[in-house]
């Protein structure tokens, strides 16, 4: 159980372009999940907090107009990195809350030419 | 006040050691203690957790030790195998309407055949 799966699992776009990254909690129901990223051989930086239902609460230093978060339903939520940049590229995670412990999907691999 | 410490940056260890990884906190307030387990290009898999009203959980080879008067945890992992060869990750959580989580800066170990 608990599985969180992402879409896609890599991506190459060029730079301007906004790109949808799909987090969704298969077998369980998320009232709350979360984004991050992560840089090679770095830890993860928590971006976003996204609550079904609400606006999303950004972390400090995070462009809420550059990441658009929507979590729309309790088993889907949405990253989409608008006017991408090369700067932009990175390895980017969600997770879903279930009972209080954190689910992380496989990652999604952004590459901005 | 909101960071983890975590020690060593890399490890190495001959097959059929002891792999162990530390971590210290600050804030009295947290209250959830996971592990995380990152192969490269994945996500992270929750491995084992703790709360501090516990000073030891052991899951198969794997334990946590945690001692709250000094504000320290470690993963300890007993016969390590080279498919422990990964980057571990510990983290705190702070309970603020939901559970999120601090990270540490990760430890990439490698287990030697």
């Amino acid at each position: 159980g608990a599985v969180v799966s992402q879409h896609p699992s890599w991506v190459i776009c060029k730079s301007g372009t906004s790109v949808k990254i799909e987090c969704r909690s298969l077998d369980f129901q998320a009232t709350t999940m979360f984004w991050y990223r992560q840089f090679p051989k770095q830890s993860l930086m928590l971006m976003a907090t996204s609550n079904e239902g609400s606006k999303a609460t950004y972390e400090q230093g995070v462009e809420k107009d550059k990441f658009l978060i929507n979590h729309a339903s309790l088993t889907l939520s949405t990253l989409t990195v608008t006017s991408a940049h090369p700067e932009d590229s990175s390895f980017y995670i969600c997770s879903a809350d279930s009972s209080y412990e954190q689910y992380f999907g496989p990652g999604t691999r952004l590459t901005v030419t | 006040q909101q960071q983890v410490k975590q020690s060593p940056q890399s490890l190495i260890v001959q097959k059929g050691g002891i792999s162990i990884i530390n971590c210290a906190y600050e804030n009295t307030a947290f209250d959830y203690f996971p592990w995380y387990q990152q192969f490269p290009g994945k996500g992270p898999a929750l491995l084992i957790a703790i709360r501090p009203d516990v000073s030891e959980k052991k899951e198969g080879r794997f334990t946590i030790s945690f001692n709250k008067s000094a504000k320290q945890f470690s993963l300890h992992i007993m016969d390590s195998q080279p498919g422990d060869s990964a980057t571990y990750f510990c983290a705190a959580s702070v309970f603020g309407g939901t559970y999120k989580y601090i990270f540490g800066t990760g430890t990439r170990l490698k287990v030697l055949a």
